[in-house]
């Protein structure tokens, strides 16, 4: 049983390049989202995501960031023109279903993306 | 805002001894608590709690919530070197268009031999 993939493990990009990040959830799972943990921080809400649609983007900068969850292949999170501060793990969630529809799910983590920008 | 509060932010104890890791909160529309262990990866998944007063437990980690109180904790007995880890207390915050998890900083715990 796989668990949520991503990839990247690692990504190293110089300032103004873009930066894409992959996850695939865990087999039966719909709902997909990203969390950006900084050095020493704990883990913030950026997107939730599900199959073409983007349920909630309050936590994703307006500008350079883009999310998408395709009906075929896994969710991608786009960074255009990263600057230094976008350094950070990019961790991927997901799970089965979203509370109040089939009752609460937990969210399961894949090992993240370490983004580095020179 | 939503904020959810861990403490103590380190923790060092001795293999053997019993821990305890608080974690408070304030979040609308709450609808669980969820804790997780993070070592060098992925957040792994302990425990989520929905009703107050009712511990979850397994093997030597246990857990209650209390949402008059709005906390939670998470004891961990007879501590081993493979506890030590950042955990994540989380709170998922839902509404009919939104859905997300709400974390504390961590609190780091370390188990010395």
């Amino acid at each position: 049983n796989a668990g949520v993939m991503q990839n990247p493990r690692h990504l190293v990009r110089r300032r103004g390049q873009e930066a894409r990040l992959r996850c695939s959830p865990m087999k039966g799972h719909s709902h997909v989202y990203w969390y950006r943990q900084l050095p020493e921080e704990g883990l913030k809400f950026m997107v939730y995501l599900q199959k073409e649609n983007i349920i909630d983007e309050s936590g994703m900068p307006k500008e350079r960031f883009s999310a998408e969850f395709p009906k075929e292949g896994p969710s991608i999170l786009r960074i255009q023109q990263v600057v230094r501060g976008d350094s950070a793990a990019y961790f991927c969630a997901s799970s089965q279903s979203r509370a109040g529809g089939s009752g609460n799910q937990p969210q399961h983590f894949g090992d993240g993306t370490r983004l580095s920008i020179l | 805002e939503d904020k959810v509060v861990q403490s103590p932010l380190s923790l060092v104890v001795h293999e053997g001894d019993t821990v305890t890791l608080n974690c408070s909160y304030e979040v609308t529309n709450f609808r669980s608590l969820l804790w997780y262990k993070q070592e060098k990866k992925a957040p792994t998944f302990l425990f989520m709690l929905t009703s107050s007063g009712i511990e979850k437990k397994s093997g030597r980690l246990s857990s209650i919530l209390d949402k008059k109180e709005l906390f939670s904790i998470l004891n961990i007995t007879a501590t081993q070197t493979g506890d030590s880890a950042v955990y994540l207390c989380a709170v998922a915050s839902y509404t009919d268009t939104a859905q997300k998890l709400v974390f504390g900083q961590g609190t780091r715990l370390t188990i010395n031999p």
